[in-house]
């Protein structure tokens, strides 16, 4: 069965920072998507990364994937403040759905 | 429509009453999901459609619950005698890619807050 965690589910930082969202997975997969929710809101699309050493970026967040390690990164650079959201890893496992991670609930303080 | 809509909203419910959420997909997509978001949790899977069919219907948490998706569009996820456990947000999501099949992500209705008293 596949699982999916992300370090850390926490994340308060202050602007101007850099940080790194972790997403570890259990199963061989290569798909992997990262997704943003705000409150009370549905998820909004980020990235998709579809091979190994895949690598994405928009504006301050660029993502990986490490497929060998079971590994995605989402790095968050000079944080401002409308990057406060959680976010979702997800991994396809190759059959019909998503498995998502816990999220990470950031907060950027000015 | 230029994304997928999901009714009503919102819903309360009494203990052991019967609702139905409806989906709306983005016209085109062949794949339907149902996901259950907990409260400060991910979302978790429920079921899956692909055109009218549902392939995978495995994250169902009991009987109480029944998709359905008769002509391949519009999805109807109903809760049968529902319960205070029930309470969550319901997400539909579409794709247009078949399972198994390589790109495309999933795309995410607003979801129905569903709060069962």
């Amino acid at each position: 069965e596949l699982k999916v965690e992300q370090n850390p589910l926490f994340l308060s930082m202050q602007e101007g920072k850099n940080y790194t969202i972790y997403c570890n997975y259990s199963t061989t997969s290569d798909r992997l998507y990262w997704y943003r929710q705000d409150p009370g809101k549905s998820l909004e699309s980020l990235f998709v990364l579809l091979s190994n050493g895949a690598v994405k970026q928009e504006g301050r967040l660029m993502a990986s994937l490490d497929t060998k390690a079971r590994l995605s990164t989402l790095h968050i650079t000079a944080a401002v403040h409308d990057l406060s959201a959680t976010y979702f890893c997800a991994v396809d496992d190759y059959g019909q759905n998503f498995v998502f991670g816990p999220g990470t609930r950031l907060s950027v303080l000015p | 429509g230029a994304g997928v809509s999901q009714s009503p909203r919102y819903k309360v419910a009494k203990r052991g009453q019967d609702v139905a959420l409806r989906c709306d997909p983005i016209s085109g997509h062949v794949s339907l999901f149902w996901y259950q978001q907990a409260l400060g949790q991910g979302p978790e899977f429920l079921t899956y459609f692909q055109n009218e069919a549902q392939l995978d219907k495995s994250g169902l948490p009991s009987d109480r619950f029944f998709a359905e998706r008769p002509e391949g569009s519009v999805s109807t996820l109903k809760i049968q005698r529902t319960q205070q456990e029930d309470s969550a947000v319901y997400l539909c999501a579409s794709s247009s890619r078949l399972a198994g099949a390589n790109t495309d992500t999933q795309y995410f209705g607003p979801g129905t807050r569903l709060t069962v008293l």
